[in-house]
């Protein structure tokens, strides 16, 4: 079955422990990317990767890095997570000639 | 600069009807793609519908139907015979050929299918 595992869902931190969002996806697919999700703003495109090695910020990547090793994952590292970060973050990787974003479930951070 | 706008931040629909959800678009290429996801209150993220901006025709995938008005750069999903499983909030996305193969979302529509 073709999807995108991300890891953990919810989380639950405090200012400053440094964490890990995983995502892996299955369908060898080369772009990948994190969004991040609040109230009124839909989403919003926090880093995003073209292919292994190839990483670039999106419009809101500021506390955030990311790096792609291998084609199938593309960590979330938030190194002194901040209580604006809390949010609901989703990885999503692309079909080629549509486009079509494939989500991972979606990743609930609550920063204290 | 590229944008998609969704004016209507909740929308409630009779059981059985049919309702169009507004989106406008704003980018200079000439090749871009337009999407419609969904999200129940479960939070997945469910893709629907697909409208490439060289298509002619609308897109359709079963009860749903993008209303693509190139001119008008709108790009309004049309839900035929509201279900009740149908209540989440959608939103429309863009993804330009430029400007670093994001894609670009709106802030959404919450509807309510009425019983």
């Amino acid at each position: 079955e073709a999807q995108v595992t991300q890891n953990p869902r919810y989380l639950i931190t405090v200012t400053g422990k440094k964490l890990t969002v995983t995502c892996s996806q299955n369908m060898n697919h080369e772009y990948m990317s994190w969004y991040r999700q609040d109230p009124g703003l839909g989403l919003r495109q926090i880093y995003y990767s073209m292919n292994v090695e190839v990483t670039d910020k999106g419009d809101v990547p500021e506390g955030y890095k990311v790096s792609r090793k291998e084609k199938r994952n593309f960590p979330l590292i938030l190194e002194s997570p901040s209580p604006n970060q809390t949010s609901l973050y989703f990885c999503a990787s692309r079909r080629l000639i549509t486009g079509e974003l494939f989500f991972g479930e979606g990743s609930r951070l609550t920063v204290l | 600069a590229q944008k998609i706008t969704q004016t209507q931040p909740g929308m409630f629909v009779q059981e059985k009807e049919a309702v169009t959800l507004d989106c406008t678009y704003d980018t200079s290429d000439q090749s871009y793609g337009l999407f419609w996801y969904k999200q129940p209150s479960s939070g997945e993220m469910i893709f629907l519908i697909y409208q490439g901006s060289y298509d002619e025709q609308n897109a359709t995938e079963g009860r749903y139907s993008l209303n693509f008005q190139k001119a008008r750069k709108s790009a309004n999903l049309v839900i035929s015979a509201s279900q009740l499983g149908d209540s989440a909030m959608y939103f429309c996305a863009m993804r330009p050929n430029t400007g670093g193969f994001k894609t670009i979302f709106g802030a959404g529509t919450r509807l309510f299918v009425k019983a």
